[in-house]
């Protein structure tokens, strides 16, 4: 099992939306709506944003939508806040009872 | 209101056992995924294994000979062994929760770094 692709990098100016993309194979990503992003700021422990590609658990911002297209799933961080400048990580199933991450994009707000 | 925090040694020797403990307050361990998360450095996230419900576990491949977890429901804690670590063990380690097989994780505990080195 390998990592699932994240850019490294991305960046927006407050107002913008940007999305992170993450690609898998058709043994985790492409097989299952299982996938889910979190957010996480320096020091903290990972919150989750989406789960199963599309859902919001409770309190999540409707800024941040996902999406999922073959083997590639993507979040969407619609009007860009300062507060979003963090390290966002993909995750999804792979079968057999195991979990893939990503590794990790960093946002940066301009 | 479910929080984990992590504990234990922050260094371990190469070759030696990596032990942590996951304490949860606030919830039951019953019927959950307790899982453990790492996070080396510079590097991305590894998924290592769970325990569910105190009976069942399945760990990641790249870990499985290495790796136990366990639980303690009288304590309301979750356990990670790792043994024989090298420096490529060297990472934060967190413990988190999915409600299902394939779940999304949370909460997580803050994590705890683990150091090997001699």
């Amino acid at each position: 099992q390998s990592a699932l692709t994240q850019p490294a990098s991305v960046s927006g100016s407050p107002g913008q939306s940007i999305t992170i993309s993450c690609t898998g194979t058709s043994s985790d990503v492409g097989n299952y709506n299982l996938v889910s992003w979190y957010q996480q700021h320096p020091g903290k422990a990972p919150k989750v944003l989406i789960s199963e590609v599309t859902k919001r658990p409770s309190g999540v911002s409707n800024r941040f939508s996902g999406s999922k297209f073959g083997n590639t799933a993507s979040l969407t961080i619609s009007g860009l806040q300062a507060e979003d400048e963090a390290d966002y990580y993909c995750c999804s199933y792979a079968g057999s009872a195991t979990w893939l991450f990503g590794g990790g994009t960093n946002l940066t707000v301009l | 209101q479910v929080q984990l925090q992590e504990s234990g040694p922050g260094l371990v020797k190469p070759s030696e056992t990596l032990s942590l403990t996951c304490t949860v307050s606030g919830g039951s361990l019953r019927s959950y995924y307790w899982s453990w998360v790492r996070q080396p450095p510079q590097r991305a996230m590894e998924w290592i294994g769970y325990s569910f419900d105190g009976g069942s576990t399945n760990y990641n491949p790249s870990l499985k000979s290495r790796a136990s977890i366990s639980i303690d429901t009288s304590k309301n804690q979750v356990s990670l062994k790792l043994t024989s670590v090298t420096a490529a063990d060297t990472a934060v380690y967190y413990c988190a929760r999915a409600m299902t097989t394939g779940g999304w994780f949370g909460p997580w505990g803050q994590g705890t770094l683990v150091t090997v080195s001699s």
